[in-house]
């Protein structure tokens, strides 16, 4: 079955750039998208597709997928911006979702 | 803009069968995949499973001896059974829909199962 790896946990100081990535064979070849979750709260869709965004996201959230390598990356990054992110594909040839584990990021 | 909302008992015995519901608003059911999300306490998102609205269904191989996912369009619902459940089933539960490799855009506020005794 696919695996998407994402790293537990990245830290940064506020104003600085965040980069989460997630792994996966191939990826490049597959549609990424990014969740974020905040405690208590259901997941947020903030980047689809790879890189576009859903309407209320702001602009510094932005995303690419190349090779075996897909990123989240949030620019500017602001203390509520703290929350969990989770990468998502669709496996085509199983048919089945899979998830990233997740990454824990600490505005710092 | 589609809502969603899960209901249904919120403590389940061990070996027992855990049976939500997920209810439809604001759009129609009858499109895109329907599809349940699981929340272990302090732990990942994991997908269960999918139904399509024709009921053709997807399972994730862990859980799928295990899973039985149905529609019904007239009610606007539809459901999940998983059975013989065990405290590793403790979670959040969420149902949401996607389209085929599309992003999971709504999701539902989410309901948490405990299995306990």
């Amino acid at each position: 079955s696919y695996v998407l790896t994402q790293p537990p946990s990245v830290s940064v100081a506020p104003g600085k750039t965040a980069s989460i990535t997630c792994g996966g064979n191939n990826i490049g070849g597959k549609s990424v998208h990014w969740y974020q979750e905040r405690p208590g709260q259901a997941p947020v869709l903030v980047i689809y597709y790879d890189y576009d965004r859903p309407s209320g996201i702001p602009e510094r959230f932005s995303g690419s997928n190349s090779g075996d390598t897909a990123t989240l990356t949030i620019s500017r990054v602001e203390a509520g911006d703290e929350a969990d992110y989770y990468c998502q594909v669709w496996d085509s040839s199983s048919d089945h979702v899979v998830f990233g584990g997740g990454t824990k990021l600490t505005v710092l | 803009q589609v809502q969603l909302q899960e209901s249904g008992p919120g403590l389940v015995k061990p070996s027992e069968t855990l049976s939500l519901t997920c209810s439809v608003s604001g759009g129609s059911i009858n499109a895109y995949y329907w599809s349940w999300i699981r929340q272990p306490p302090g732990k990942g998102l994991e997908w269960i499973g999918y139904i399509y609205y024709s009921g053709s269904t997807n399972y994730n191989p862990s859980l799928k001896s295990r899973v039985t996912i149905s529609i019904d369009t007239s009610k606007k619902q539809f459901s999940l059974k998983l059975s013989s459940v065990t405290a590793a089933d403790t979670a959040i539960y969420y149902c949401s829909e996607n389209d085929s490799s599309g992003p999971f855009d709504i999701w539902g506020q989410g309901t948490m199962v405990t299995v306990s005794s």
